[in-house]
């Protein structure tokens, strides 16, 4: 089975730092994925890596260890309206998505 | 279509009913999944359709739960004798290809059965 593995919780203040944890294990691994998803709306792709290293994209960057089984996401420079849910998802063998249980991040003023 | 489409957006049904999802992929995206979010909780894979494969259905819940794929394009997820537990948003899913990392989620389907 898929383990997939990030804090339930974070808070943050406006114009700060957050990093996002994923930690997994499955059976293989054919890419690992960040998505956002705010209440009530639909998963939206953030990032994908698939190499180990740093991948940034505006105010968001992910990072890939596959020897350690470790992602992180790093939301740079908070605003209000990343206050969402961030989904940690992994591409296993078989290509199927497995996902986190997500991570529930507020921005408080 | 320009996006993934998904009906009905909310569904309402007694206990011990049958109900069907039904999802429209982005226009020549092979690949499609199914998904349940219950309230709170991180998204629960269901099946996975990937072009003229058969489709992996390791994540059904229970033999109550069954999709098909017409022609490689619309997805129906039937369950049937629905069940207080079934209540959740089901999220349909697609991509160019399995090895595509454009995966593109429809609205969902929010399901409560009473």
């Amino acid at each position: 089975g898929q383990n997939i593995d990030q804090p339930t919780e974070m808070t943050a203040t406006e114009g700060a730092i957050v990093q996002i944890n994923c930690t997994y294990q499955t059976s293989g691994f054919n890419g690992l994925f960040w998505y956002q998803q705010h209440a009530g709306e639909a998963p939206t792709f953030l990032s994908y890596n698939v190499l180990d290293g740093l991948e940034e994209k505006g105010r968001f960057s992910s990072f890939l260890s596959r020897s350690k089984g470790y992602s992180y996401l790093l939301l740079k420079e908070l605003q209000m309206k990343d206050s969402a849910s961030y989904l940690c998802a992994v591409r296993d063998n078989d290509y199927k998505l497995s996902f986190g249980a997500g991570t529930t991040v507020t921005v408080r003023a | 279509g320009a996006g993934v489409s998904q009906s009905p957006s909310n569904k309402v049904t007694e206990k011990g009913k049958d109900v069907e999802l039904r999802c429209d992929p982005i226009s020549g995206h092979t690949a499609l999944y199914w998904y349940r979010q219950s309230l709170g909780q991180g998204l629960e894979f269901l099946i996975y359709f990937q072009g003229n494969s058969a489709p992996d259905k390791s994540g059904l819940p229970s033999d109550r739960f069954s999709a098909e794929r017409t022609g490689g394009s619309v997805s129906t997820l039937t369950i049937q004798r629905t069940q207080q537990e079934d209540s959740a948003v089901y999220l349909c899913a697609s991509s160019l290809g399995d090895r595509d990392y454009g995966y593109t989620f429809g609205s969902g389907t929010r399901l409560t059965v009473v």
